[in-house]
């Protein structure tokens, strides 16, 4: 089945960057877009951005503009999340989730990944 | 800087009917906002439930539905069940950008 396997917990120092991954399987990687989203402790869930694994091009959050940066490999179905210069409120679980790049489900957001914690602390 | 409004929390009877509001800054929601809806439980990841304002996906049950009321996106459970304590996310579509409402916490009681 669709699944979406992002990588282990990260603890960073403030002013660090970090990059987590998502690996896509059981389905056609260049088929779906890709969103980031994060979620602080306690919080509500905040959209980061979304990469489209068919040409790499991207949109950001403008929160997050110049300090991240989505990319991908084909060769490996496998999206990347770098963020940088961070600061404790960037601590949080951050999920990568697929969305419909056409048909009928067009923009539909379906499978999740399980989520990253990120500790940033000094 | 656009904000989607959710209620922040309701209540329900188990067995009874409510509905979830998802507004817009902007103005009046609508379906090229492709709104969709999650369900999220302490420590899980957000389980989607709508998209495209009223298209369940094939594992959302039938007493979840999908609408556009009055300018918002909504969704309302109908035959509530315990398990449907939640808290229930909308995200909606600004071409190009998407932006999340910041939750209803569903308490069944």
């Amino acid at each position: 089945q669709v699944q979406l396997v992002q990588s282990g917990a990260e603890v960073k120092k403030p002013g660090a960057s970090v990059k987590v991954s998502c690996k896509a399987s059981e389905y056609p990687f260049t088929n779906y877009y890709v969103h980031w989203v994060r979620q602080a402790p306690g919080q509500g869930l905040e959209w980061m951005g979304i990469i489209n694994p068919s040409g790499g091009t991207t949109t950001y959050a403008q929160k997050f503009q110049g300090r991240v940066t989505m990319t991908m490999d084909t060769s490996t179905s496998t999206v990347y999340m770098e963020l940088s210069s961070l600061r404790s409120e960037d601590t949080a679980v951050y999920y990568c989730a697929r969305a419909a790049s056409s048909g009928n489900s067009y923009a539909s957001v379906d499978y999740w990944g399980q989520g990253i914690l990120v500790t940033v602390s000094s | 800087q656009t904000v989607v409004t959710q209620e922040p929390s309701l209540t329900v009877s188990p067995g009874g009917t409510v509905t979830l509001t998802c507004g817009s800054s902007t103005g009046a929601v609508t379906s090229g906002y492709f709104p969709n809806w999650f369900q999220q439980k302490p420590g899980q990841p957000p389980r989607a439930l709508i998209y495209s304002a009223t298209n369940r996906h094939s594992w959302t049950p039938a007493r979840f539905s999908g609408s556009l009321l009055g300018g918002k996106a909504a969704l309302t459970l109908s035959g509530v069940q315990p398990q449907d304590e939640a808290e229930y996310y909308c995200l909606l579509y600004y071409g190009g950008a998407w932006v999340f409402g910041g939750g209803t916490k569903l308490t069944v009681l």
